[in-house]
């Protein structure tokens, strides 16, 4: 089982805020990094495929880097809104195919 | 496009007692995953399918848990007896192609079990 760990494990924003969290995963034996959003009674919605190092992504307000040499990934959100609120979970998956989510880290963004 | 359905959305059950899960994956979806979900953790990988056949089941505990996919579509997920620790939320995903990083994996909106 690999280490996955996300920080923080929550996080609570005014409306508007900018906001930034970390995914850290295994600096060896890389294959991708996948990003969800996943809002209360809902499914888990892809964000992000990040498969190499220095990647940066972009989805409206929602961006994500990746450095693979140091093993870590950040989202950040640009004025976070309500709708934001959800846990973003983070999913590493290495060169053996082997899948492994973080724990996942719950917005609340009060309005 | 239809998404992936699971059903039941929820299901309680007491301990010793069997419970199956559902899933229709995206039409055309090759590979098929299960993920069992306990509260302030990640999902963690319990199967996955590759049309009919299975890939990965190396963590699901086979004492108790079954699953199959019938004719490389619909999969059911089987738990026979459960115990407490078998609350969770089980997700199902699919995706495209053969399964691995590089692929969206599309998700259902789970089905979430309480064991009395």
């Amino acid at each position: 089982i690999l280490n996955v760990e996300q920080s923080p494990q929550s996080l609570h924003v005014q409306e508007g805020d900018s906001t930034n969290f970390t995914c850290s995963f295994p600096s060896s034996n890389f294959y991708a990094l996948h990003w969800y959003r996943w809002e209360t009674a809902k499914s888990p919605e892809a964000l992000f495929v990040m498969t190499l190092n220095g990647d940066e992504k972009k989805k409206g307000r929602i961006s994500a880097t990746l450095n693979t040499k140091e093993g870590y990934s950040y989202l950040y959100i640009k004025g976070s809104q309500p709708e934001d609120s959800a846990t973003y979970l983070c999913a590493f998956w290495d060169a053996g195919n082997m899948l492994t989510f973080g724990g996942g880290t719950r917005l609340m963004v009060k309005p | 496009e239809a998404g992936v359905a699971q059903s039941p959305r929820y299901k309680i059950i007491e301990k010793r007692q069997s419970v199956a899960f559902w899933c229709n994956p995206i039409s055309g979806h090759a590979t098929l995953y299960w993920y069992q979900q306990i509260l302030g953790q990640g999902p963690k990988l319990l199967i996955q399918f590759q049309n009919n056949g299975v890939v990965d089941d190396s963590q699901l505990p086979k004492d108790r848990f079954s699953a199959e996919r019938l004719k490389g579509v619909d999969s059911t997920l089987k738990i026979q007896p459960a115990k407490l620790e078998d609350s969770a939320v089980y997700l199902c995903a699919s995706s495209l192609g053969a399964g691995g990083g590089g692929e969206t994996q599309y998700f259902g909106p789970g089905t979430r079990l309480l064991v009395l």
